[in-house]
């Protein structure tokens, strides 16, 4: 089993429409997490940053953490298509040098 | 502008030889990292560096090695040992140990095997 589970989709919506992607994990000392957005043949850019549980948002984004369902979730309204990525999440234990990350799951906005 | 570059954007190894993805950053961050990506898979890690002349193998570092003399320069050669190296290699580094505000990545390496 994967430490962190992310359906890989792929995920196809109407513009306008509210996106919700998910991740859950196994590891409970994890207490960083984050989203990055992936356009195709680029690298990852962080888009959000939580720590411990809660939310957190910016703009047309939140980001949702329940650490004890050990569950996260990036939620995008009136969504764009120049939202269609990959996103990833990524998480990590505080103290630890590495991030560990989800497969990643690639959507679509259409127009 | 600061950041992370990659070069080449795309790479072609033959069968048998050994091939160095570059990578160099101008954020003046300490740690630095490579990740190699498949469809379906994730980052997966291969190795990352704390300090100069100190690294660390990741999850799937076997058929690879890495250098670290400069703390700007992180360069990854994938060695004929590497029995599926196609792949998008992607490098990343942090500001400091540990790393509370996530990678700052380069735009990527895609190599293929002819």
């Amino acid at each position: 089993q994967k430490e962190v589970e992310q359906d890989p989709g792929p995920l196809s919506v109407p513009e306008g429409a509210i996106v919700s992607l998910n991740c859950t994990y196994s590891n409970s000392a994890f207490q960083y997490f984050m989203w990055y957005r992936q356009y195709s043949r680029k690298g990852p850019e962080l888009l959000m940053y939580t720590y411990s549980s809660g939310n957190k948002e910016d703009g047309r984004f939140t980001a949702q953490v329940d650490k004890s369902s050990k569950y996260i979730s990036l939620f995008i309204r009136d969504s764009q298509p120049s939202d269609s990525a990959t996103y990833l999440c990524a998480m990590q234990i505080q103290g630890a040098q590495k991030l560990v990350f989800g497969q990643g799951t690639r959507l679509t906005i259409n127009p | 502008d600061g950041g992370i570059t990659q070069s080449p954007k795309y790479l072609f190894r033959k069968e048998g030889q050994n091939v160095t993805l570059s990578c160099e950053q101008n954020l003046n961050h300490d740690a630095m990292y490579w990740y190699r990506q498949d469809p379906g898979q994730g980052l997966r890690l291969i190795y990352y560096s704390q300090i100069v002349n100190d690294f660390q193998k990741g999850d799937i570092a076997e058929g690879y090695s890495v250098s670290r003399e400069k703390k700007e320069s992180f360069p990854l050669t994938v060695t004929s040992a590497q029995k599926n190296p196609t792949a998008f290699y992607l490098c990343a580094s942090s500001i400091d140990r540990p790393i509370n505000y996530g990678y700052t990545f380069g735009s990527g390496t895609r190599l293929t095997v002819v």
